[in-house]
């Protein structure tokens, strides 16, 4: 199995802030990488895939760069609504997440 | 628009089988681009992918829980189903299903688009 690590597992910032979170796997993945935001008790939504192409209707204060076996996620200028929990996805093989990044104020 | 729509029991008791249908609109899943993945999140963790099928009818399982898990699908009804059998309280989560779609024909490589609500199950006596 692929296996994902996410860091921080918590990250304290402020209305403004810029925002990274680190997402490492266990071998390469090439590009095969996607970010989600949870919300509690909503299901995840796609924020970013193949590691840097945003999806259609996410702000543009999102991001996503790597390749291989390290990945961001970079929020420019975070926002009241992104107080989230973010998780990695790799689907190189099969489909694993990281632990998820807790995105707190 | 997309959706899907996960459905089931609430309450199931240790032992038993469970039943989940995800019940899909707005594509078809014949559509060669596309499948259907269930993942689950218990209370508090992290996503764990347990089974998906695709147009082709081909499936798989997470290697740790194969043994239980069976999924089908009614391309005619839109729905995919997932059974467990043997039904521990350590099965208690939230059961998402979720679109699989490869951006192109020749791309082998499927992320998961759109997801359902989520539906809460609980394992207990």
């Amino acid at each position: 199995d692929i296996q994902m690590t996410q860091s921080p597992s918590t990250l304290s910032a402020s209305v403004g802030d810029r925002v990274t979170i680190t997402c490492r796997a266990s071998q390469s993945i090439s590009r095969w990488l996607a970010w989600f935001q949870q919300k509690p008790g909503k299901a995840p939504n796609l924020l970013i895939y193949d590691a840097s192409t945003l999806e259609s209707g996410v702000p543009s204060r999102f991001s996503g760069t790597g390749s291989g076996t390290e990945f961001t996620l970079t929020i420019s200028s975070l926002q009241p609504d992104d107080f989230a929990t973010y998780y990695c996805q790799q689907y190189n093989i099969y489909w694993t997440f990281g632990q998820g990044t807790k995105v707190e104020i | 628009q997309v959706t899907l729509k996960e459905s089931g029991p609430v309450v199931v008791k240790p032992t038993e089988t469970l039943t989940l249908t995800c019940t899909v609109s707005g594509f078809s899943l014949n559509n060669t681009r596309m499948g259907v993945i269930w993942i689950r999140q218990p209370p508090g963790k992290a996503l764990e992918c347990l089974a998906y099928i695709f147009s082709n009818n081909e499936k798989s399982y997470s290697i740790s829980l194969k043994s239980r898990f069976t999924i089908s699908k009614d391309t005619s009804k839109s729905q995919v189903a997932l059974t467990m059998t043997n039904m521990d309280p350590m099965d208690t989560a939230t059961y998402f299903c979720a679109r699989l779609l490869r951006r192109t024909s020749l791309s082998s490589y499927y992320y998961m688009d759109v997801w359902g609500k989520g539906t809460t199950v609980t394992v207990s006596s």
